[in-house]
């Protein structure tokens, strides 16, 4: 267990659907950031969030946004969705913002059908 | 694209040989690179990191070689096993610093016959 938690483990949607992905960061870790992995992909940075605000953003559609809570836990929400958004999509956590060893979860399974 | 990128996308090697896994980066200002391994159905686990300072650094059984010069990284695993059968990933701290955040690379699968 990484001390990373994210929820749900799987999603199977519809096509035009919207879903809440959670996540909730290591003890201590103020920043948090979301990737995604597609089949045969790597890691494509998505956002970053520290300590409640916005920090960076990457290949993020606008159909995608995220929050971070005051309790530090985040969300990605994903609307509008299409199959092309079927992925892996993780979120790590760090203690300080930067590009700095992160603790990845488990990740959510989003398959769009 | 991504300014990190991986030389080889497979390597297969065999148990107790030494595995050498290759990353090429193209920005000067990273100052941090990491790597990562991947196991089937899991998230990215840290295996080791290197700052820019440092050109060498060693772990349990794997060592990070950092190449400014050329910009290269590899990773090394001494005496492979059945275990080590995952994708590993290369990243950088692409902007430096605190305003920096992880870019990762496509990935290498490595696969250690028994």
């Amino acid at each position: 267990d990484s001390g990373v938690t994210q929820t749900p483990k799987h999603l199977i949607t519809a096509t035009g659907q919207r879903v809440t992905l959670r996540c909730s960061p290591r003890s201590g870790d103020l920043s948090v950031y979301w990737y995604q992995q597609s089949l045969d992909q790597g890691l494509q940075f998505l956002i970053q969030y520290y300590n409640g605000e916005e920090r960076a953003k990457g290949n993020i559609l606008e159909r995608f946004s995220a929050q971070q809570f005051p309790d530090l836990h985040s969300e990605l929400n994903l609307s509008s969705l299409e199959l092309g958004d079927s992925a892996l999509y993780f979120c790590a956590s760090s203690v300080v913002g930067g590009g700095y060893g992160y603790t990845f979860g488990s990740g959510t399974r989003l398959t769009v059908v | 694209g991504e300014s990190v990128g991986l030389h080889l996308p497979t390597l297969s090697v065999q148990e107790g040989d030494n595995s050498i896994i290759n990353c090429a980066y193209s920005n000067s200002a990273s100052d941090y690179f990491i790597w990562y391994k991947q196991e089937s159905g899991k998230g990215p686990q840290f295996i080791i990191d290197i700052r820019s300072n440092m050109d060498k650094r060693q772990g349990q059984r794997v060592t990070v070689l950092l190449n400014k010069t050329v910009k290269h990284l590899s990773l090394q695993i001494a005496a492979t096993q059945p275990g080590d059968s995952a994708v590993y990933f290369c990243a950088e701290n692409k902007n430096g610093g605190s305003q920096g955040n992880l870019i990762f690379g496509k990935g290498t699968k490595l696969s250690v016959k028994p």
